[in-house]
């Protein structure tokens, strides 16, 4: 399973918008680029997924250079509520039985 | 959307006790189940993974005598901490993907905290 690589931590006010990188250079051909956030005690929630260019839902977008070796997650207009964990994972999107393999993820902290 | 819930979200143990933590897939069928550990401002490990109907396989160094793990049912895998000590005090999570055509989700329960005294 690709290996990823996320800042630490992350500070940012509330209304900005927030970008948050994750580095996969071995990224394999059928490997899905899946974001997560987590709350203290609480199990991670998805975000946002992808496979190459750009997607956008309701709360994210993530960027895909055509590489795949990176990939931006994209926060708009935070609020104190996005202060959380985030974390880039890679992994076959179509093997039920494939577990996906946490990396040390990204806090990010909201401030007013 | 898919749910995965587990039970107990809590639970407080003397050493030397055994604990049962259960993950329940609501709305969908997971052949396979994982289960992770999350200790205090880490990420989350992965323990092992549950299959319906035959044996769990265990990450390297997670003691499969220890932790049991049963997934009777195509809904419902259990996560049986034996001989608890403080030290396997932590955040326990499951989780399972439903495959879809658009998503391979990953859905995961609320956790577990089990504290052992």
């Amino acid at each position: 399973l690709a290996k990823t690589t996320q800042p630490i931590s992350m500070d940012s006010y509330e209304g900005q918008e927030v970008n948050i990188t994750c580095s996969h250079n071995n990224i394999a051909t059928n490997d899905y680029i899946t974001w997560y956030q987590q709350f203290p005690s609480q199990g991670p929630r998805f975000i946002i997924q992808g496979y190459k260019t750009k997607v956008t839902n309701e709360v994210a977008s993530l960027f895909i250079p055509a590489d795949r070796k990176s990939s931006t997650l994209s926060l708009p207009r935070v609020s104190l509520s996005d202060t959380a964990v985030y974390y880039c994972l890679v992994g076959s999107s179509n093997q039920a039985g494939t577990a996906l393999i946490f990396g040390k993820g990204t806090t990010l902290s909201v401030s007013s | 959307g898919a749910v995965v819930s587990q039970h107990p979200s809590r639970v407080i143990c003397k050493s030397g006790t055994s604990v049962k933590i259960e993950c329940r897939s609501l709305d969908f069928q997971a052949t396979t189940m994982f289960w992770y550990r999350q200790f205090p401002k880490q990420s989350l490990m992965l323990m092992a993974t549950s299959n319906e109907g035959s044996k769990a396989t265990y990450e390297q160094g997670v003691e499969k005598d220890k932790f049991l793990i049963n997934h009777a049912s195509l809904t419902l895998s259990t996560l049986t901490v034996t001989s608890a000590h403080p030290e396997d005090s932590s955040f326990y999570i499951c989780s399972a993907r439903q495959v879809r055509a658009d998503t391979g989700e990953l859905f995961f329960g609320e956790g577990s905290r089990l504290t052992v005294l």
